[in-house]
């Protein structure tokens, strides 16, 4: 069973804080790996796709992906309070295939 | 753009009753995906196709059929429906290779009393 686990939360920052949002996969022949936000009774929304070992940097947000270890993470800085929203962590399967973490809830107060 | 579009947004059924969730893109994606989101499960696949004339089984397609009508519409049947298929059910995209991630249809709400 190829699986993605995620911190189910809440996760509680301060605003302006920096967020880290973690993720581990068990298939090691997983290839792409992404990062959804969602919002409250909305569809997920793509944010970050990362698919080399590394940091890859976009505005406030940052993916790291470790292959060896198995790990993906999400940083955020400056957290603002409509970042408040649950974060998905995908990646790929077998084929086209994306396979889902059950979500990390995310809430920055004011 | 319109993206993905899905209908209805919102549906109540009886048990037993069947209906058709309608899903449209146009990304021009050959891959089409079905999810149903449940709390504390996840997303999780029901069916998907891979490009016009093809579909297969994901992870809980029990109690559900599919239909890949064109390139464009990809939609789902529920054709006797059950108070364990109330869920929020996503249709989603993706361009061709698996590096692009998946674009997402804003939902169907369905519950079956």
């Amino acid at each position: 069973q190829k699986e993605v686990e995620q911190n189910s939360g809440p996760l509680s920052v301060p605003e302006g804080a920096i967020a880290s949002l973690n993720c581990t996969y068990s298939d090691r022949g997983s290839q792409s790996f992404f990062w959804y936000r969602q919002y409250s009774g909305k569809s997920p929304e793509l944010i970050m796709s990362i698919y080399s070992n590394g940091d890859k940097e976009d505005g406030r947000f940052t993916a790291q992906l470790n292959k060896a270890s198995q790990y993906v993470s999400l940083l955020i800085r400056d957290s603002q309070p409509s970042d408040s929203a649950t974060y998905l962590c995908a990646v790929t399967g077998g084929g086209n295939k994306l396979t889902f973490g059950t979500g990390t809830q995310l809430k920055v107060e004011l | 753009n319109a993206g993905v579009t899905q209908t209805p947004k919102f549906q109540v059924l009886k048990t037993g009753q069947s209906m058709t969730l309608q899903c449209a893109q146009d990304m021009n994606h050959n891959s089409m995906y079905w999810y149903r989101q449940d709390p504390g499960m996840g997303l999780r696949l029901i069916y998907y196709s891979a490009s016009e004339g093809t579909t297969d089984k994901g992870e809980v397609p029990n109690g559900y059929n599919v239909s890949r009508l064109n390139k464009r519409e990809f939609s789902l049947r529920l054709e006797s429906a059950a108070p364990s298929q109330t869920s929020v059910y996503f249709c989603a995209s993706m361009k061709d290779g698996a590096n692009y991630g998946y674009t997402f249809g804003s939902g169907t709400r369905l519950t079956v009393v």
